[in-house]
């Protein structure tokens, strides 16, 4: 039961689009399409942003989006806004359990 | 409106029972395809899953934690309560409960707690 890898950190401009990556196994996001991610600002409860590897929340602005290729899931945020910064989580379904990544810190420049 | 808080103690003793209770409103847990869960956040470290309660009473548990940790509900009081054994330091983290999104096959969270830092020391 390993943690699923995310960049450390990534970092864009405003306007700019970044992406972020979470890379699991075939016993987990490989196996099925319940991949979802979650942003959260320092200090606060995590936030659900995409579910089921690209649906949004009704509220989610749709510079969100999410994808999913083999055992590898991705964020992308378009039009970055200073609001954007914070850290954000894949989640992936395991079969039995849940299994959060490692976190990204996203930094708006 | 749909809320949820958790409460205990903020901090145990190495080798203590944690014993976390999430009370929440706007829903019910006898409502069928509700789920309440728990996830837990060290300091500056990443989110790790715990344990999730269904409205049926089914429960699934992280496999790294399963021996140390139960999950029940009483649905009369809205309330899920965790108990996690054996606390050692390693365990001081922030422990959220969160609300499974009431659809057939959701395994994401929708609603999630304030959060509470349990710190474990002697």
């Amino acid at each position: 039961q390993s943690a699923l890898t995310q960049p450390r950190s990534v970092s864009g401009s405003p306007g700019q689009s970044v992406t972020i990556s979470c890379t699991g196994t075939s016993s987990d996001i490989g196996a099925n399409n319940y991949v979802s991610w979650y942003q959260q600002h320092p200090g606060k409860a995590p936030k659900l942003m995409i579910y089921d590897v690209t649906m949004r929340p009704s509220g989610v602005p749709d510079r969100f989006s999410g994808s999913k290729s083999g055992n590898t899931a991705s964020l992308t945020i378009s039009g970055l806004q200073a609001e954007d910064e914070a850290d954000y989580y894949c989640c992936s379904f395991a079969g039995a359990y849940l299994l959060f990544g490692g976190g990204t810190r996203l930094t708006v420049l | 409106q749909i809320t949820l808080k958790e409460s205990g103690p903020t901090l145990v003793k190495p080798t203590q029972t944690l014993t976390l209770t999430c009370t929440f409103s706007g829903f019910s847990l006898s409502t069928s395809e509700v789920g309440v869960g728990w996830v837990r956040q060290p300091p500056g470290k990443a989110l790790e899953w715990l344990a999730l309660i269904y409205w049926n009473d089914n429960k699934r548990y992280s496999p790294s934690l399963k021996n140390r940790l139960t999950i029940t509900k009483d649905t009369s009081k809205n309330q899920v309560v965790l108990t996690m054994t054996n606390m050692d330091p390693v365990d001081t983290a922030t422990y959220y409960c969160a609300r499974r999104l009431p659809v057939a096959g959701a395994r994401y969270f929708d609603y999630w707690g304030q959060g509470t830092l349990v710190t474990v020391s002697s």
